[in-house]
């Protein structure tokens, strides 16, 4: 089944420490992306990606960092996580090549930093 | 950057009437405009889409029309269903189809 997950789907931790939220997708899309979806503000992008080893800055990329090794990974890196990030985020991924740019997204990731 | 609006925020219709959610852009070079249905507790999924070449776009009861020049899209859902009851986000992609700015999203809700 074509599709994008996430893990960990629910994730409580506390300010300061490391996270990684893992991204996957089985479809050998190119191109993946990261967002967070907060209430009244709607889905904002992070982070995306065009290829392996190529990524770049969406609306809100403060206090994050993701890494494109593989084609089918997209990790989301918390550094040092604060209250403010505290959020819904959603990996999604794309053909992105050929004029086709319809976007999968994932079951979302709830994060809550105390 | 680009910057999307997205009206009405909330709406509420009868089954069986039609819905309009209205949204606006910034960027004259954005050229891709999706829209997305989002059920609680689940991801957004793209219902339909146009590019910037197109005037209108229909797919059984949901259209999206474009108007490049006043830089604003619409979605439109006839013969509403309670399952047509969900968030509907617009999105534009500028960047060469890089970067993608959502609208804040409109929570329809059909009465039955």
């Amino acid at each position: 089944e074509a599709q994008v997950t996430q893990n960990p789907r629910y994730l409580i931790t506390v300010t300061g420490k490391k996270l990684t939220v893992t991204c996957s997708q089985n479809m050998n899309h190119e191109y993946m992306s990261w967002y967070r979806q907060d209430p009244g503000l709607g889905l904002r992008q992070i982070y995306y990606s065009m290829n392996v080893e190529v990524t770049d800055k969406g609306d809100v990329p403060e206090g994050y960092k993701v890494s494109r090794k593989e084609k089918r990974n997209f990790p989301l890196i918390l550094e040092s996580p604060s209250p403010n990030q505290t959020s819904l985020y959603f990996c999604a991924s794309s053909p992105g090549v050929g004029g086709v740019y319809e976007q999968y997204f994932g079951p979302g990731t709830r994060l809550t930093v105390t | 950057g680009e910057n999307v609006e997205q009206h009405p925020s909330t709406l509420s219709v009868q089954e069986g009437d039609s819905a309009v959610i209205k949204c606006t852009y910034s960027d004259s070079a954005s050229n891709y405009f999706p829209w997305y249905k989002q059920e609680l507790g689940k991801g957004p999924q793209l219902i339909i889409d146009i590019r910037s070449n197109v005037g209108e776009k229909k797919d059984q009861r949901i259209a999206v029309t474009l108007n490049k020049t006043a830089k604003h899209f619409s979605l439109h859902i006839t013969e509403t269903q309670p399952e047509d009851s969900a968030v509907y986000f617009c999105a534009a992609w500028s960047g060469g189809y890089q970067k993608v700015t959502f609208g804040i999203g409109t929570k329809l809700q059909v009465i039955p």
